[in-house]
């Protein structure tokens, strides 16, 4: 089946200009993750979902960073004000519920910030 | 704080030459330890879970063993497509994300 898709593959913005990040999971996963991956760094934990809700944002790096789940499908992560240390590849992931171990990834979205 | 260490960071093998890739961890309550391979370019693909100590898992060439302190990833007589950069990662009990490492690369020549 279908695995998890994010849009764009590819971002270029400017600096403090706003992106719009979108992650379609699996069909039926109600559990969703966004994670950064920056050059030198790991994988690094943004956020996560349970149907639309959001429990746990500690781990959003700055208030610049804010994320949405509607339908229980769909989610985007919004970025404000964009910094050149946003730069960075992010992440979504999917599983069937929170309490399933695995979590199943997407390609990612490069985004660079001129 | 929960500490994920992969080692070494890098690994040139020759095809045919099995070797091993560690993660050791410092976690409160594991619940999981998760090895993910990642293509340049593309997201982390799953390959094992491993619940406790003692525990192994195959698939194909890679074997993935468990100790109370580190895991490890053995590559049994490995091919150019097994070239990929190799992530060990854990999730503890009561909380929901995993926790990476920073990832072995790992290069085969034929």
């Amino acid at each position: 089946g279908a695995g998890v898709s994010q849009s764009p593959s590819n971002k270029v913005t400017e600096k403090g200009k706003d992106v719009e990040l979108r992650c379609d999971p699996i069909s039926g996963h109600t559990a969703l993750y966004w994670y950064r991956q920056s050059l030198g760094q790991g994988l690094e934990f943004l956020i996560y979902f349970q149907g639309n809700s959001a429990p746990d944002k500690s781990g959003l790096p700055s208030d610049r960073f804010s994320a949405e789940r509607t339908g229980g499908s769909v989610s985007t992560l919004t970025i404000q004000r964009t910094q050149q240390e946003d730069s960075a590849v992010y992440l979504c992931a999917s599983s069937p519920s929170v309490s399933y171990n695995e979590q199943f990834f997407g390609p990612g979205t490069r985004l660079t910030v001129l | 704080e929960d500490q994920v260490t992969q080692s070494p960071e890098a690994l040139r093998l020759q095809e045919g030459e099995s070797s091993s890739l560690n993660c050791s961890y410092t976690v409160s309550g594991l619940r999981g330890l998760f090895w993910y391979r990642q293509d340049p370019g593309k997201g982390p693909e799953f390959l094992f879970t491993l619940y406790s100590a003692g525990e192994e898992k195959e698939k194909e060439r890679l074997k993935a063993t468990l100790t109370k302190k580190e895991s490890f990833l053995h590559i049994t007589a490995p091919k150019p497509e097994d070239s990929a950069t190799y992530l060990c990662a854990v999730r503890v009990s009561n909380d929901y994300k995993l926790s990476f490492g920073a990832g072995t690369t790992v290069t085969v020549r034929a």
